[in-house]
């Protein structure tokens, strides 16, 4: 079956650093990686995806690209701020007919002055 | 609407009551989804709607909760004679299509205390 497994957490940077959230997974074929934001008190946001092998997704200053050689697709940012602190899902779905997406157990992040 | 709406934000039961939790997909998704998210936990899934079906409810982890849909719009997910293992975070997502290869759109949520 398919699997995702994140880095656990709680990771805790202070602002500016680099971040690297580690993500891998188990799938046959060729699914799509997503990874999903939850804010404090709010419901989970698509942050980005990759539908195949050596795409980047980005958004915000966010980048992860879609590893098939190491099945990965690991979550990196180059300066992050205090509003970055959340939880970081990653994700699986094989498309072209229905799968449910499959979450990782998400990773904690702590951004610090 | 605008977004997914779920109802209530938060709700605290008696242990043994029913709860009904509801959900106001973006209008059009014709896709319906409900996970469960307990502290320390990840994302577990409970159910799958494609129009008024539910083709997948593999993810409902006893015959103490069901759910509907109606109109290809709102969902109920409802719990009968919750237990404190009940207690969680219960979200709904809404997608165009059954393949979820945009991305679910999420509610932010019913935050559910059995005591």
């Amino acid at each position: 079956g398919n699997s995702v497994t994140q880095m656990e957490g709680p990771v805790t940077l202070s602002e500016e650093a680099f971040l690297t959230i580690n993500c891998t997974y188990t799938a046959t074929g060729y699914p799509s990686l997503f990874w999903y934001v939850q804010y404090p008190g709010e419901g989970l946001q698509l942050l980005l995806k990759a539908t195949k092998a050596d795409d980047k997704g980005s958004n915000k200053g966010f980048e992860a690209t879609y590893r098939k050689e190491t099945t990965s697709f690991h979550l990196e940012k180059g300066s992050v701020q205090v509003s970055d602190s959340a939880v970081y899902f990653c994700a699986l779905i094989h498309p072209g007919g229905y799968q449910k997406v499959t979450f990782g157990t998400g990773t904690k992040l702590q951004v610090i002055p | 609407g605008a977004g997914v709406s779920q109802s209530p934000s938060n709700k605290v039961t008696e242990k043994g009551k029913d709860v009904e939790l509801r959900c106001d997909p973006i209008s059009g998704h014709t896709a319906l989804y409900w996970y469960r998210q307990s502290l320390g936990q990840g994302l577990e899934f409970l159910i799958y709607f494609q129009g008024n079906s539910a083709p997948d409810k593999s993810g409902l982890p006893s015959d103490r909760f069901s759910a509907e849909r109606t109109g290809g719009s709102v969902s109920t997910l409802t719990i009968q004679r919750t237990q404190q293992e009940d207690s969680a975070v219960y979200l709904c997502a809404s997608s165009l299509e059954g393949t979820g290869g945009r991305g679910y759109t999420f509610g932010s949520g019913t935050r559910l205390t059995v005591v």
